[in-house]
C-alpha cells in the first residue's frame, strides 16, 4: 500500500516555464488537496477536490490549475512559473477528516 | 473567518523537559481538532485528533492533547521530550457544518528543537 505518492521530489524551473506536479493515492479516498508550505506561513491550501470531476479553489489558487479525471490522480499544473511559486508542495488525500500527506515536491523557480 | 493560532513559533527544550504547545481556534460551533507533526525532511503525519468524547486525547509517541471548549483551545503536551521529538508541529481545525467538512484550517506551526 503506497499511500500518497508525489513526483518529482525536486524540480528547478525557469520563470515562465510550465510543469505538472503529479499526485496519486491508492486508498480510494474521495477528497484530495494541494498545499504549499513556506517558512513562517504554515500550510496554505491551493486547490482541492471532493471527488472525480469536481475541483475547487483554496486560499492561494492563482497561477495553478488542477483536474481530477480519476479518483486516484490529482495533478497540479503551474501555467507560467514565477519565483513566488518557489515552495514545497504537498498533496494530501483524506478519509473522513484525517488527511494523509505525500512526501512533497521541492520546487525552485529561478 | 475561522482561524487557528499557535502561540509559540519556536521552542527549544532540553531532553526530559516537559512540553506544552498552545493552539487556539476561533469558531463557535462543533469542531474537529488535529495535531500533525513534520519531522525534518519528512512529510506531515497525524499525531492525534479529537472528534468527540473524552477531551483528553492520547496520540502516538507519548503525546496527548486536551480540548477545552470554553477556552477554544487544544494544547499539545508531552511530559518528557526526547531528541527525536525535534520537529515542526501543526494544529488544524475543521468546523462541522462549514460546507466542505474535510477542509482544514491550519495554524502556522511551532518549530520544536530538543537538545540532547
Amino acid at each position: 500500500n503506497a499511500g500518497v505518492t508525489q513526483t518529482p521530489k525536486f524540480q528547478v524551473l525557469k520563470t515562465g516555464q510550465s510543469m505538472t506536479l503529479q499526485c496519486a493515492q491508492d486508498m480510494n479516498h474521495e477528497y484530495m488537496s494541494w498545499y504549499r508550505q513556506d517558512p513562517g506561513m504554515g500550510l496554505r491550501l491551493i486547490h482541492y477536490s471532493v471527488g472525480a470531476g469536481i475541483t475547487d479553489q483554496g486560499e492561494v489558487p492563482n497561477g495553478y490549475n488542477v483536474s481530477r479525471s480519476t479518483t486516484e490522480d490529482f495533478p497540479l499544473r503551474l501555467l507560467s512559473a514565477a519565483p513566488s511559486q518557489t515552495s514545497v508542495y504537498f498533496c494530501a488525500s483524506s478519509l473522513a477528516d484525517t488527511q494523509y500527506f505525500g512526501p512533497g515536491t521541492r520546487l525552485t523557480v529561478l | 473567518a475561522q482561524s487557528v493560532s499557535q502561540h509559540n513559533h519556536h521552542v527549544i527544550l532540553s531532553e526530559a523537559a516537559s512540553l506544552e504547545l498552545g493552539c487556539n481556534y476561533s469558531y463557535g460551533g462543533t469542531v474537529n481538532l488535529f495535531w500533525y507533526v513534520q519531522y525534518p525532511g519528512q512529510h506531515l503525519q497525524l499525531l492525534l485528533k479529537y472528534f468527540s468524547g473524552d477531551p483528553l486525547v492520547k496520540g502516538i509517541k507519548g503525546f496527548e492533547a486536551e480540548f477545552i471548549k470554553s477556552k477554544f483551545s487544544f494544547n499539545l503536551r508531552k511530559p518528557s521530550v526526547q531528541w527525536s521529538d525535534t520537529a515542526e508541529y501543526f494544529c488544524a481545525v475543521n468546523a462541522e457544518n462549514a460546507g466542505n467538512n474535510r477542509k482544514l484550517i491550519w495554524g502556522l506551526g511551532t518549530s520544536l528543537a530538543v537538545n540532547p
